[in-house]
């Protein structure tokens, strides 16, 4: 079946260094890629979606290239904020899937 | 603006209880769901459903039943709560399916079953 893995947290890092959350995925089918992130006390909130191969997503400084031939999205900041410290997940979904596939997220917790 | 209201935001009931966890949604999504989310395991799809009177079984459906009596109401229902059944609670809708889905999330239940 389908599957994603990523990161195992929590991953701890300072303010102003780079963020780097590995995800990996496996299908057999098509699929269009998601992060989403968690803030405390809320539910998850969309922080963008790829739908092809080969292309880049990004939002609030975030981005994660949709690579087929590695079955990978990792995800990627330049320099994170205190208020970056969520959980991330990674996601699929594909055309015959009627529903998320989610990975088992990633706390990431930055310190000022 | 686009909303998924969920209520109670936090329940305690005890084992053998009957709880009933309630989710609106105001953005004319066809699709909603129910997910539970647990420290290891991530977001897990427990029931969701295409329409009024659909019910799709997701990954973790038992203990589990659930109803969509509206478009805009989807209701999750446990008739015999367990203490594995603790958990947080989110509902999410979508306009799509498959690879054209993006669910919006409520802020979720908190379930404690004692």
């Amino acid at each position: 079946g389908d599957s994603v893995t990523q990161t195992e947290g929590p991953v701890t890092l300072s303010e102003g260094t780079s963020l780097t959350v590995n995800c990996s995925y496996e299908t057999k089918q098509y699929p269009t890629l998601f992060w989403y992130v968690q803030y405390p006390g809320e539910g998850p909130q969309l922080l963008f979606k790829v739908p092809k191969a080969n292309e880049k997503g990004s939002n609030r400084g975030f981005e994660a290239t949709y690579n087929k031939e590695a079955t990978s999205f990792h995800l990627q900041k330049a320099s994170v904020q205190e208020s970056d410290s969520a959980v991330y997940y990674c996601a699929l979904s594909t055309a015959s899937l009627g529903k998320l596939q989610f990975g088992t997220g990633t706390q990431v917790v930055v310190t000022p | 603006e686009a909303a998924v209201t969920q209520s109670p935001r936090n329940k305690v009931t005890v084992t053998g209880g009957n709880v009933t966890l309630s989710c609106r949604q105001t953005n004319s999504h066809n699709y909603m769901y129910w997910y539970r989310q647990d420290t290891g395991h991530g977001l897990r799809l427990i029931h969701y459903s295409y329409g009024a009177g659909n019910l799709q079984i997701g990954d973790v459906p038992d203990g589990y039943k659930a109803t969509r009596t509206t478009q805009e109401d989807f209701f999750l229902l446990l008739e015999l709560a367990s203490p594995s059944q603790t958990s947080l609670y989110f509902c999410a809708s979508s306009d799509g399916t498959g690879r054209n889905q993006a669910p919006l999330f409520g802020e979720g239940t908190r379930l404690s079953v004692l």
